[in-house]
């Protein structure tokens, strides 16, 4: 089955303590994306990468990093949560970069940060 | 002004009526335009795409876009209790790298 995967799905932790939300995609797509969703402010990009080791900042990238060592896998990294960062979070992927690309969501991560 | 600017609503019609959804964007070249529905607590999804003026038709969904006056709208015929949900308009803006810019969603509730 095609699909973008998450993990975990439910995370609770405290301020400072480092943490990797993991998104693989299994639909060969060279491109992927972090959203943050927050009430009233909508979906909002994070980071995204149009290809392996090639990724750049989107809307809100301060305190994130991502990586892209492999095609399938574009982690996203907390090196010290703090709390707001308490968010749902979507990774999404898309087959290649440009117009008309429909993005694939993952089932989200929802991140509480004490 | 925001890039895609929705009506949160919530908008409610009943059973069986048209969900009318509209979308307005800021970027005039913009090329891509996509509706999405979120239901709470889960990821969005596709629903509708467009990408040239006039009305895009998929079963009771229909898309209308006008780039002109740069709006994008989504009707809804025959509304079902199960079409409750926020509704995510996304637009493709230039300069892309296929960058998704949403906007806020707009909560649509069918009543019986």
């Amino acid at each position: 089955e095609a699909q973008v995967t998450q993990n975990p799905r439910y995370l609770i932790t405290v301020t400072g303590k480092k943490l990797t939300v993991t998104c693989s995609q299994n639909m060969n797509h060279e491109y992927m994306s972090w959203y943050r969703q927050d009430p009233g402010l909508g979906l909002r990009q994070i980071y995204y990468s149009m290809n392996v080791e090639v990724t750049d900042k989107g809307d809100v990238p301060e305190g994130y990093k991502v990586s892209r060592k492999e095609k399938r896998n574009f982690p996203l990294i907390l090196e010290s949560p703090s709390p707001n960062q308490t968010s749902l979070y979507f990774c999404a992927s898309s087959l290649v970069p440009g117009t008309k690309n429909i993005q694939y969501f993952g089932a989200g991560t929802r991140l509480s940060v004490l | 002004q925001k890039e895609v600017e929705q009506n949160s609503g919530p908008l409610s019609v009943p059973e069986g009526a048209i969900a009318s959804l509209n979308c307005t964007y800021s970027d005039r070249v913009s090329q891509s335009f996509f509706w999405y529905r979120q239901y709470s607590g889960k990821s969005p999804e596709l629903i509708m795409s467009i990408y040239s003026n006039g009305d895009k038709e998929d079963g009771r969904f229909t898309a209308q876009l006008n780039k002109a006056s740069q709006y994008v709208s989504l009707l809804i015929r025959d509304s079902q209790p199960s079409d409750s949900a926020t509704y995510l308009c996304a637009v493709e803006l230039t300069g892309g790298g296929n960058k998704l810019t949403f906007g806020t969603g707009t909560q649509l509730k069918v009543e019986l």
